[in-house]
């Protein structure tokens, strides 16, 4: 059975932290890993990976996959207040998307 | 770039009626579109995955008479809530996957049925 799996559920850190939200995945075809940011409405993409060991980077968000391992990690360094939402991680298996719970992370001023 | 539109973003209505959700792609060309649906606190729960001109796949469990969805084009594609009933209120968001750019999918802002 396909899944993927987020963790932790839920973090609270402080203006200024760093975090690490994780996602592992188990799935038979794989094609891409997504990560995705959702706040009140639909969700906002971040990145997306395919290959192993090859880090992206947007800003103080980067992300990496270990396809050996089946997972991947978002980072987010020097959090705001603005950082605060839910970040989902997605697996594509063939043309089929398969989501995590999401990591709900609240940054405290 | 990317960018997926979704109408209405809210909508109220009775019992048994029905109710339709268009999907657009406003500066790309999709050649597949999903439905997903959320609820409260809950993860995206992928219903049915659309490619132009061809019938949807529903996933397991997904009523496909209820929820209709034609993709008539490269840019739209639209999903029917029929006969809508109570339990069928929650978030509805479509996404679509630019054809320039494979295996990327961009969300619409989602859509907000209430059946009352």
């Amino acid at each position: 059975e396909d899944k993927v799996v987020q963790s932790p559920l839920s973090l609270v850190v402080h203006e200024g932290d760093t975090v690490t939200l994780n996602c592992s995945y188990e799935v038979t075809n794989f094609r891409s890993l997504l990560w995705y940011k959702q706040e009140k409405k639909a969700p906002t993409f971040l990145f997306m990976l395919t290959s192993s060991g090859i880090e992206k980077k947007s800003g103080r968000l980067s992300s990496i996959l270990d396809k050996k391992e089946l997972f991947s990690i978002l980072n987010i360094t020097a959090t705001q207040t603005g950082d605060s939402a839910v970040y989902l991680c997605a697996v594509r298996s063939g043309n089929q998307f398969y989501f995590g719970t999401g990591t709900s992370l609240t940054v405290i001023p | 770039g990317a960018v997926v539109s979704q109408h209405p973003s809210r909508v109220i209505c009775k019992s048994g009626t029905s109710v339709k959700i268009e999907c657009r792609s406003l500066d790309f060309q999709a050649t597949t579109m999903f439905w997903y649906r959320q609820f409260p606190k809950q993860s995206l729960m992928l219903m049915a995955t659309s490619n132009e001109g061809s019938k949807a796949t529903y996933e397991q469990g997904v009523e496909k008479d209820k929820f209709l969805i034609n993709h008539a084009s490269l840019t739209l594609s639209t999903l029917t809530v029929t006969s809508a009933h109570p339990e069928d209120s929650s978030f509805y968001i479509c996404s679509a996957e630019n054809r320039g750019l494979p295996y990327e999918q961009y969300f619409g802002p989602g859509t907000r049925l209430t059946v009352t």
